[in-house]
């Protein structure tokens, strides 16, 4: 199976600040890259597929890039409905994996 | 707008069959991945597996010799089994859509509300 390590596990953050939260892969997944936020006692909700798509509905002050160290959601002018859980997912190939999360506080 | 929502027994002993089941309301079934993920401390997000309208199904190897996915596409339902459940399949169990982007990837564009399963004798 495919690795997602993101780093950090956790940071602080305040509102207004803009954050990055890395994803990287244990082989090349090209650019089959998703990111979700998880707030406590809900579902998963996807902000990014394809490394860079913002989902619909999804403010764009949420961003995502690749490079050759790995894949980076970057959350600009952080909101207070931003302190959450944030994932990555890749879908290259079977089985679909998440990484561990990247729980972001106040 | 579509709608996920997943009904299923919370409370199993070891040995038994966990069975959840998940409608879709309010856009079309087909063209999609309809997937379970489920949820707990210990592993984070795992991916059990996925069917799509026909029944064809995709499973994560390390779950497949004891799951079993169906689907009723006229009721607009599928649904999960897992079978000789132990404490280590203790998690929040999702229902969720799986859309397709560059042809084979997928990206889970909406999720059932969850599923608390316990395993307890």
């Amino acid at each position: 199976d495919i690795q997602m390590t993101q780093s950090p596990s956790s940071l602080s953050a305040s509102v207004g600040d803009r954050i990055t939260i890395s994803c990287r892969s244990s082989q090349n997944i090209k650019k089959y890259l998703n990111w979700y936020q998880q707030k406590p006692g809900e579902a998963p909700k996807l902000l990014i597929y394809a490394a860079f798509t913002l989902q619909s509905g999804v403010p764009s002050r949420f961003s995502g890039s690749v490079s050759e160290t790995g894949f980076t959601l970057i959350i600009t002018n952080l909101q207070p409905e931003d302190f959450a859980t944030y994932y990555c997912q890749h879908s290259y190939g079977s089985p679909v994996t998440f990484g561990q999360g990247t729980k972001v506080e106040i | 707008q579509v709608q996920l929502k997943q009904w299923g027994a919370g409370l199993l002993k070891p040995s038994e069959t966990l069975s959840l089941t998940c409608g879709v309301y309010g856009e079309t079934f087909r063209g999609y991945f309809w997937t379970w993920i489920r949820q707990s401390p210990g592993k984070g997000l795992e991916w059990i597996g996925e069917i799509d309208q026909t029944g064809s199904t995709n499973y994560n190897p390390a779950l497949r010799s004891r799951i079993t996915m169906s689907v009723d596409s006229i009721r607009r339902q599928f649904s999960l089994k897992v079978n000789s459940v132990t404490a280590a399949d203790t998690a929040v169990y999702y229902c969720a859509r799986g859309a397709i982007f560059y042809g084979d990837g997928r990206h889970f564009d909406s999720w059932g509300q969850g599923t608390l399963v316990g395993v307890s004798s």
